[in-house]
């Protein structure tokens, strides 16, 4: 059971801005622990694509950027395109469950 | 560029015990600074993390899965491995390692291609 609440879908056109939500709660994201966003395209592994609240790894494209604020936090996607299509996932630290804990997800869709 | 591959068994019969090594290539487990975690994902879900170790030897897990799980390491062969007990179909998942960050609530920089662990008699 996930305790980092996502948005099942969301959708935009070729060159659109979308947003993804993580809302969490004070035992994670609002106990300060940073969150990490991970891209997993079809039938692979998880890729790191931005870790503590907004920083991105050695080559992840500037059009991925992070936020976060009180118990949510927040990936963006500017000048979306057709290769972004994926799921992504919201990560923290859970001090009341003493565990890593993951988003439920959100697939991206370009349409 | 560091890199970590997932080998063992794809299927186990209900009851016995799964049993994995990650194998990591790029980078000495034994040079110490991160921690090394395994992560599975059931079919069409979401992930789940199932512990770390340290390459000290120190180990963390999920306290949900804590009763079953059991994470080694060689620092000789640079791997480390998973042990999970008493399977069950709910425990049919695609399994993954990854490297942890540098500090405890680090990020997973690196990961394992995967590898599909079925639970079936």
């Amino acid at each position: 059971q996930s305790v980092l609440t996502q948005p099942p879908s969301v959708s935009g056109a070729p060159g659109q801005r979308v947003t993804i939500s993580c809302t969490g709660s004070s035992s994670n994201i609002g106990a300060g622990y940073d969150v990490h966003w991970y891209q997993q395209l079809p039938g692979t592994a998880p890729k790191l694509l931005i870790y503590g609240n907004s920083n991105r790894p050695s080559g992840v494209p500037d059009r991925f950027s992070g936020s976060k604020s009180g118990t949510s936090a927040s990936l963006a996607i500017t000048g979306l395109q057709a290769e972004d299509e994926a799921d992504y996932y919201c990560q923290s630290y859970d001090s009341s469950l003493s565990r890593y804990v993951f988003g439920t997800g959100t697939k991206v869709t370009v349409l | 560029q560091v890199q970590l591959q997932e080998s063992g068994p794809g299927l186990v019969k209900p009851s016995q015990t799964l049993s994995l090594t990650c194998t990591v290539s790029g980078g000495s487990i034994s040079s110490g600074g991160y921690y090394w975690s395994w992560i599975r994902q059931h079919p069409g879900k979401g992930l789940e993390w199932i512990g770390y170790i340290y390459y000290s030897g120190s180990t963390y897990y999920n306290p949900s899965l804590k009763s079953r799980v059991t994470i080694s390491v060689d620092t000789s062969k640079n791997q480390f491995s998973l042990k999970l007990s008493s399977v069950t179909a709910a425990d049919t998942a695609v399994y993954y390692c990854a490297r942890g960050g540098a500090t405890i609530t680090g990020p997973f920089d690196y990961w394992g291609q995967g590898t599909l662990v079925t639970v079936s008699s």
